[in-house]
């Protein structure tokens, strides 16, 4: 049974540039989460995402970030012209349940945004 | 806003030395879970805490919830090499169960 699976693992971008992040969640979760972590920082949430459906995006930057979770295929975490100070890593995370009833957080191993 | 803070923020210790990491929120929580991050990895699930003074154990790791439910602590017996890297505590708070707010975090550097 794979895990969270997030691709790339590690990507350049000069700054401008757009940057997408895939994200599939664990067989049989329905519920995404993306959390981005500066280095030596803690997580912080960005958005809640079920398939078709934003349920909560407070974490998320008015501008420039936008995040789907399609009803077939991967999560998708997209940053336009993107600046320095969006290298970071970012976290998926997927549970089968929702919010304080999910138990844990199942977290794939990140995607890491380098911005020259 | 609601903020979860932990302290210390760094901690070295010797091997076989103990280890506590402390979690406090400014509001209430509903529940409290704890993760763990090794050095270049991804955070692990730990242990989840929902009733009020409640305690879990796991081997040498022993976890508490507060009666407010506003703290928690992670205590770990006689750490090992193996128990390097950062603990974060993450709760959800009522009436915005939707999303996991994470702590900042306690890195643990163990040496011989």
């Amino acid at each position: 049974n794979a895990g969270v699976m997030q691709n790339p693992r590690h990507l350049v971008r000069r700054r401008g540039q757009e940057a997408r992040l895939r994200c599939s969640p664990m067989k049989g979760h329905s519920h995404v989460y993306w959390y981005r972590q500066l280095p030596e920082e803690g997580l912080k949430f960005m958005v809640y995402l079920q398939k078709e459906n934003i349920i909560d995006e407070s974490g998320m930057p008015k501008e420039r970030f936008s995040a789907e979770f399609p009803k077939e295929g991967p999560s998708i975490l997209r940053i336009q012209q993107v600046v320095r100070g969006d290298s970071a890593a970012y976290f998926c995370a997927s549970s089968p349940l929702q919010g304080a009833g999910s138990g844990e957080l199942f977290f794939g191993e990140g995607s890491r945004l380098t911005v020259l | 806003g609601q903020q979860v803070m932990q302290i210390p923020q760094y901690q070295h210790v010797q091997e076989g030395e103990d280890f506590t990491t402390y979690c406090n929120s400014s509001t209430t929580l509903s529940n409290i879970q704890w993760y763990k991050q090794r050095p270049g990895g991804h955070p692990v699930f730990l242990i989840q805490l929902v009733k009020s003074g409640e305690v879990k154990k796991q081997k040498r790791l022993t976890f508490q919830f507060g009666e407010a439910k506003k703290n928690s602590s992670l205590h770990i017996t006689a750490t090992q090499t193996t128990d390097v890297g950062t603990y974060f505590c993450a709760g959800h708070y009522t009436g915005t169960a939707s999303k996991l707010t994470f702590g900042t975090g306690t890195r643990l550097q163990v040496t011989l």
